[in-house]
């Protein structure tokens, strides 16, 4: 069965600190994957979007950036993070079946709180 | 531009039946989706609809009319558990999910 992990759960960073968010799918091949942002009482925000290794689609100009350096892997980053950064930050997949109906799995969530 | 727009926070009591509006204005429509968000966690999936009609899943169901860009999700027989945020999100032309905000249900004993 297909299972999907972000960590760590809980951040607290200082304005200006780097950050690192890491989320990986087992249990499937080349599936798309996501990152959102939810801010409190907020929809999700699309932040990246990837379809295959190295290829990231950016939605919202920002100071985060996405890698996907294997398959099953998608990290978040920024060099130096914003007092706006803050929020909960959501991994999700989506399978590629050619029988695509959409549903999204999301991971557990990482709580980022910028100090 | 796109938008949903789903009630901000409902109140029901347990035992009862409540049902949380949502209405979409997107750029195409390739399918509606309800999630449940209890609170700190992620979303998880409730239903998928992508014709017209009702689709029913337990206590849960959820319609769709794509003619007045609108769907309902119904949820019978409340319990506590199910106080929890409930997101409506459409599939537009280009495959992009498109998320309202969300409904808080608060469940009342």
């Amino acid at each position: 069965s297909q299972t999907i992990h972000q960590w760590p759960a809980t951040l607290v960073q200082p304005v200006g600190s780097p950050l690192s968010l890491e989320c990986t799918v087992e249990g499937t091949s080349n599936p798309n994957l996501y990152w959102y942002r939810q801010a409190a009482g907020r929809g999700l925000q699309l932040l990246f979007y990837s379809v295959g290794i190295g290829q990231i689609s950016s939605e919202v100009p920002q100071n985060l950036s996405a890698s996907r350096p294997q398959d099953r892997q998608f990290i978040l980053s920024s060099k130096k993070l914003l007092l706006s950064d803050s929020g909960f930050y959501l991994c999700a997949w989506r399978p590629w079946t050619g029988r695509d109906t959409g549903e999204l799995f999301f991971g557990e969530g990482s709580r980022l709180t910028v100090l | 531009g796109q938008n949903i727009d789903q009630p901000t926070e409902m109140t029901a009591t347990e035992g009862a039946i409540v049902q949380i509006n949502c209405t979409y204005q997107t750029s195409g429509f390739n399918g509606l989706f309800w999630y449940q968000q209890h609170a700190g966690e992620a979303p998880t999936f409730l239903s998928y609809n992508v014709l017209d009609g009702l689709e029913e899943k337990g206590r849960f169901s959820s319609f769709l009319s794509r003619s007045k860009g609108y769907s309902y999700l119904l949820l019978k027989e409340l319990q506590m558990k199910d106080s929890a945020s409930y997101l409506c999100a459409v599939w537009d032309s280009n495959y992009q999910l498109i998320w309202g905000a969300g409904t808080k249900l608060i469940i009342k004993p």
